[in-house]
């Protein structure tokens, strides 16, 4: 069975200051992991992807992600927060040959000037 | 290029209504999904299209609960007799393999807010 879990729904930072987003997931197979963005009233935008190969994993407006099997884990991190990171983060979880994802509930992300 | 378009954008139901929503892959997509999404919470998985073949729908809450994709592009979600907890983002994404098998990302759409008074 798969599940994600993000610790913490809402997240406030300052501009300029480090963005740690939290997911661990469960999984009975190696998994693939995802992180998407939502923007008010928009889709869902995929920020980056860890399939296999090196456990850490860059994406786009900055933003990057490491894989740590041991921890069951998969962290959004970004050293420098900008007012326009401010959206909903998702984490989600597929594996191979399962065509649906599992995602978490959301974290908030807040950056004040 | 264009994405994934839904519409409506915005739906109003009162309680007992039917009501289908509608969404547009991006072109050549093999694969097709429904996601719902109540408010505050993480999209919940529906139902999985693969062209015309719905592969997947055990997470349709109820039968009243109907997907179809006839032709292999466009889709219909249909809701029947709604309920006041049908209230929620309807999303709809699309991946351009058949399966998961290289992690295929979905390209989401902007969703369907489906209120039911």
């Amino acid at each position: 069975a798969q599940s994600v879990t993000q610790l913490g729904s809402h997240v406030s930072v300052s501009e300029g200051a480090l963005v740690l987003l939290r997911c661990n997931y469960s999984s009975s197979v190696p998994p693939y992991l995802f992180w998407y963005v939502q923007y008010p009233n928009q889709g869902l935008q995929l920020l980056l992807k860890y399939t296999t190969g090196a456990t850490l994993v860059k994406g786009i407006n900055g933003f990057e992600a490491e894989f740590k099997k041991s921890e069951t884990s998969f962290h959004l991190t970004k050293p420098s927060a900008h007012m326009s990171d401010a959206a909903e983060y998702f984490c989600a979880v597929s594996r191979y040959n399962f065509n649906k994802f599992y995602f978490g509930s959301g974290t908030k992300l807040n950056v004040k000037p | 290029g264009a994405g994934v378009s839904q519409s409506p954008r915005y739906k109003v139901a009162k309680r007992g209504q039917d009501v289908a929503l509608r969404c547009d892959p991006i072109s050549g997509h093999v694969s097709l999904f429904w996601y719902q999404q109540a408010l505050g919470q993480g999209p919940e998985f529906l139902t999985y299209f693969q062209n015309e073949a719905q592969l997947d729908k055990s997470g349709l809450p109820s039968d009243r609960f109907f997907a179809e994709r006839p032709e292999g592009s466009v889709s219909t979600l249909k809701i029947q007799r709604t309920q006041q907890e049908d209230s929620a983002v309807y999303l709809c994404a699309s991946s351009l393999a058949g399966t998961a098998d290289s992690g295929n990302e979905q390209y989401f759409g902007p969703g369907t807010r489906l209120t039911v008074t």
